[in-house]
């Protein structure tokens, strides 16, 4: 049973390029969850969605984030036109339902995002 | 809003010894859940214990325990017989219960060392 797979494992990219991160959650979950990692912090919660929904996406930026999750394939985190403090580590987690206490959130390895 | 404190950037334990980690949290709920995440060199994020607040009784997984002191609002990991595979950062987390129950708030990390 495959966990949760990211990809790219590392991207680069030059400002103003975009940048579009993969999350296929793991066999039968439903729920997708994005979080950043800035250097040296902890992860921060960037958004939530079920299959077709955005369900909370309070820590997402206003202004060149989005993200999906279609009815198939895998969740899109997509962010247009990148700056430097773009560069982080996205992570991507999934649950089987909403309600994740005696379930708990499984992440993939992350994308590294470079920005130069 | 919740926010979570690890005072401890960096520590280090010599193989076998023990080590704790501390952690504090500021919330105004009473139902909600807490977290340790290990986040070793391959930057995947595993869970390694988890702590409902309503249980006055410690959580233990194996090596690992945790210090509830729920007045204190403090949750430590103890790491007992420490191994070298135990390198990694480590991450407290706090979960709210009820319908807001899967977004995650971490703290900055610590990062362990295990020396031979």
């Amino acid at each position: 049973n495959a966990g949760v797979m990211q990809n790219p494992r590392h991207l680069v990219r030059r400002r103003g390029q975009e940048a579009r991160l993969r999350c296929s959650p793991m066999k039968g979950h439903s729920h997708v969850y994005w979080y950043r990692q800035l250097p040296e912090e902890g992860l921060k919660f960037m958004v939530y969605l079920q299959k077709e929904n955005i369900i909370d996406e309070s820590g997402m930026p206003k202004e060149r984030f989005s993200a999906e999750f279609p009815k198939e394939g895998p969740s899109i985190l997509r962010i247009q036109q990148v700056v430097r403090g773009d560069s982080a580590a996205y992570f991507c987690a999934s649950s089987p339902g909403r309600q994740v206490n005696n379930s708990p959130l499984h992440f993939g390895n992350g994308t590294r995002l470079t920005v130069t | 809003a919740q926010t979570v404190t690890q005072s401890q950037p960096e520590m280090s334990v010599q193989e076998a010894e023990t080590v704790t980690l501390s952690c504090t949290y500021d919330t105004s709920e009473n139902n909600y859940y807490l977290f340790w995440y290990k986040q070793p060199p391959s930057r995947q994020m595993i869970l390694v214990i988890r702590q409902e607040a309503y249980k006055q009784q410690n959580a233990t997984e194996n090596r690992f325990s945790v210090n509830f002191q729920k007045a204190a609002k403090s949750f430590s990991l103890k790491i007992s017989d420490s191994q070298l595979g135990d390198t990694a950062m480590y991450f407290c987390a706090f979960m709210m219960g009820g319908g807001s129950n899967y977004k995650l708030t971490f703290g900055k990390g610590t990062l362990l060392t295990v020396n031979p």
